[in-house]
């Protein structure tokens, strides 16, 4: 099994939509991250959770909701979402939060928000 | 605010060459990553540096920690095709209690046949 997999891989959503993605991880890490990634900007961490607390959240819009119901599995639930929201949401998760911090990515998910 | 900036942005060689990627900041840094990313998929780890000085070699690339702690290189010999990619340094640094990484925009890496 693939140590990180995300779904959908690719998907396009109205303004007035409602949708979320799915992460999992295989790896018995602790600590699981979204992060945003959009031409010519650095990765962007949007949220980090370990142990299932989040323990980050970088100042990101309401329309974006994360969920962690256990150390395996994260969720990005997406509503009212811009234009500008447009990007590859990547998944990753880490050992620990506070000592082995090497970050193990999923594939992404492609949004389109039209 | 720490930041970190690679250069260069992009690169286009052809197979067999040698090449060498920076990623330099004014902070330092506890240790810094490097990963490779290829279309259509996340950044894959490749290194992590942790001591001033330090060199490590992975196959044909050599991933070299600044003596300050404040920039790394990584250099590729006779690259092949398959090293085709998006290069990311990440560097780890604090915001207040909390651990962080620091993301570069990248180097653009194609190796044509």
């Amino acid at each position: 099994e693939t140590g990180v997999t995300q779904t959908p891989r690719h998907l396009v959503m109205g303004m007035t939509n409602k949708k979320s993605l799915k992460c999992e991880q295989h790896l018995g890490h602790n600590a699981m991250y979204w992060y945003k990634q959009s031409a010519k900007k650095p990765l962007e961490l949007m949220f980090v959770y370990s142990l299932e607390e989040r323990v980050e959240n970088n100042s990101v819009p309401s329309r974006f909701s994360p969920e962690c119901p256990n150390s395996s599995h994260l969720f990005l639930h997406l509503h009212t979402l811009q234009p500008e929201d447009s990007a590859l949401y990547l998944c990753a998760s880490s050992q620990d939060w506070d000592s082995k911090f090497e970050q193990y990515f999923g594939p992404g998910t492609r949004l389109t928000v039209t | 605010t720490q930041l970190l900036e690679q250069s260069p942005q992009f690169l286009s060689i052809q197979e067999g060459e040698n090449l060498t990627v920076y990623c330099n900041s004014s902070s330092v840094f506890s240790s810094l990553q490097w990963y490779r990313q290829e279309p259509g998929e996340g950044p894959v780890l490749l290194v992590t540096v942790v001591t001033g000085g330090e060199v490590k070699k992975l196959k044909r690339l050599t991933f070299q920690f600044g003596d300050a702690r404040k920039d790394s290189s990584l250099h590729i010999t006779a690259a092949q095709p398959g090293d085709t990619g998006l290069y990311l340094c990440a560097g780890e640094g604090r915001a207040g209690n909390n651990r962080k990484l620091i993301w570069g925009l990248g180097t653009s890496l194609a190796v044509n046949p």
